[in-house]
């Protein structure tokens, strides 16, 4: 079993609808959560992180952390062709150097 | 400072030659990354260093991949006798990590694409 769950999609949607993301993972060590924007043939981007269990917002963006079930999401809201990627979630702790990265999920936003 | 540099961008070569990337981190970033990442896969970690020590290697990395970090600037990735296997995009990280247990924000290069014939 992978320590980070990510389904890999390919998920379609029409332009302005919300978007779920979604990770589990077994390490109950991680700390601090991220979401990575990876466009094709370029290097992985952060979009945001959090640390605790609870939401987080930033712009159209919403990052949920459930640690009492190890699972995360992303939420994207009215969502746009330019939010057309693979989206990775990313987990770490102090204890490790290292990020753990999920297998991505790719998304298509239809104009 | 342009980001995290990686060359070549792209490289073919013959199944049992030698290839060596590069890697330019963040100048002011303490440690550095590689990552490997296969078509439909997320970054898969490779190794890591603070400064010029290598704090860890997966497991996965052969006997035939090495990575150095002289003076802890740029970083080197050389893959010994490749194989099609190895075909894959080779992914460069940087981060400054201080003290305590804030998060690893890791910026990544563009990726060097290996293509073994």
């Amino acid at each position: 079993q992978k320590e980070v769950e990510q389904d890999p999609g390919p998920l379609s949607v029409p332009e302005g609808a919300i978007v779920s993301l979604n990770c589990t993972y077994s390490n109950s060590a991680f700390q601090y959560f991220m979401w990575y924007r990876q466009y094709s043939r370029k290097g992985p981007e952060l979009l945001m992180y959090t640390y605790s269990s609870g939401n987080k917002e930033d712009g159209r963006f919403t990052a949920q952390v459930d640690k009492s079930s190890k699972y995360i999401s992303l939420f994207i809201r009215d969502s746009q062709p330019s939010d057309s990627a693979t989206y990775l979630c990313a987990m770490g702790s102090s204890n490790t150097g290292k990020l753990i990265f999920g297998q991505g999920t790719t998304l298509q936003v239809k104009p | 400072d342009t980001g995290v540099s990686q060359d070549p961008r792209h490289k073919i070569t013959k199944r049992g030659q030698n290839v060596t990337f590069r890697c330019d981190p963040i100048s002011e970033h303490n440690r550095l990354y590689w990552y490997r990442q296969t078509l439909g896969q997320g970054p898969e970690f490779l190794t890591y260093f603070q400064n010029e020590a290598q704090l860890e290697k997966s497991r996965l990395l052969s006997d035939r991949f090495s990575a150095e970090r002289p003076k802890g600037s740029f970083s080197t990735l050389e893959i010994q006798r490749t194989e099609q296997g190895d075909s894959a995009m080779y992914l460069c990280a940087s981060s400054l990590r201080g003290e305590g247990s804030g998060a690893n924000v890791l910026t990544f290069g563009a990726g060097s694409r290996l293509t073994v014939l």
